[in-house]
């Protein structure tokens, strides 16, 4: 069974473009999680999406951030007009569908704005 | 809301040493506690959890916590370490009352280096 699966794995932006991020979570999982991880900080939760609907996005920032999770294909972290302030890690993670269940996390993708 | 205090951010020991990386939460509320593990270019790994029962939690690779209450601490701990565990290791902390246990706070993490 693979694991959870993110690309790409490096991605390099310059200040004012989008950047997409995918994940495709574990086979069976049906709950997706973003986190971001800023240097020297720990991981924050961003957004809980299911299939086509998003939980809880109460730690994504207001503007420029959106995910989605559609019935097909992966889940997207989408960052219109990127800033040197995002550059960071971010991880998504999944779990079966019983919630509150162990989050099985992908190695992330590093995102660095120019 | 949940703030999770690893102690140490850097923890070089000697190979066939015992370690123990320290785990500080604040929270009022019952929790569930993990602690993870990260190797280099890798996915988070889960090494243990905290939801209920014995206080003393067994993982895997020879890692173990315990959880204290009255402390709010979940402090890990392997007895002899090997070359292998080195590797980033992060302590998450998510509330158990309400509907939000899905919601996990991670501490900053602690780089262990085994050295030979």
């Amino acid at each position: 069974n693979a694991g959870v699966m993110q690309n790409p794995r490096h991605l390099v932006r310059r200040r004012g473009q989008e950047a997409r991020l995918r994940c495709s979570p574990m086979k069976g999982h049906s709950h997706v999680y973003w986190y971001r991880q800023l240097p020297e900080e720990g991981l924050k939760f961003m957004v809980y999406l299911q299939k086509e609907n998003i939980i809880d996005e109460s730690g994504m920032p207001k503007e420029r951030f959106s995910a989605e999770f559609p019935k097909e294909g992966p889940s997207i972290l989408r960052i219109q007009q990127v800033v040197r302030g995002d550059s960071a890690a971010y991880f998504c993670a999944s779990s079966p569908a019983v919630r509150g269940d162990t989050q099985y996390f992908g190695p992330g993708t590093r995102l660095t704005v120019l | 809301a949940q703030s999770v205090t690893q102690l140490d951010s850097q923890v070089p020991v000697f190979e066939e040493a015992p370690v123990e990386l320290r785990c500080n939460y604040s929270s009022s509320v019952s929790v569930y506690l993990f602690w993870y593990v990260q190797y280099p270019n890798q996915g988070l790994q889960l090494l243990l959890k905290y939801l209920s029962g014995s206080t003393l939690v067994k993982g895997i690779n020879g890692f173990e916590a315990e959880f204290n209450k009255s402390q709010t601490s979940f402090h890990l701990r392997k007895p002899s370490v090997h070359i292998s565990d080195t590797a980033e290791y992060f302590c998450a902390v998510s509330d158990v009352v309400g509907s939000n246990d899905y919601k996990l706070s991670f501490g900053a993490g602690t780089t262990v280096t085994v050295r030979a």
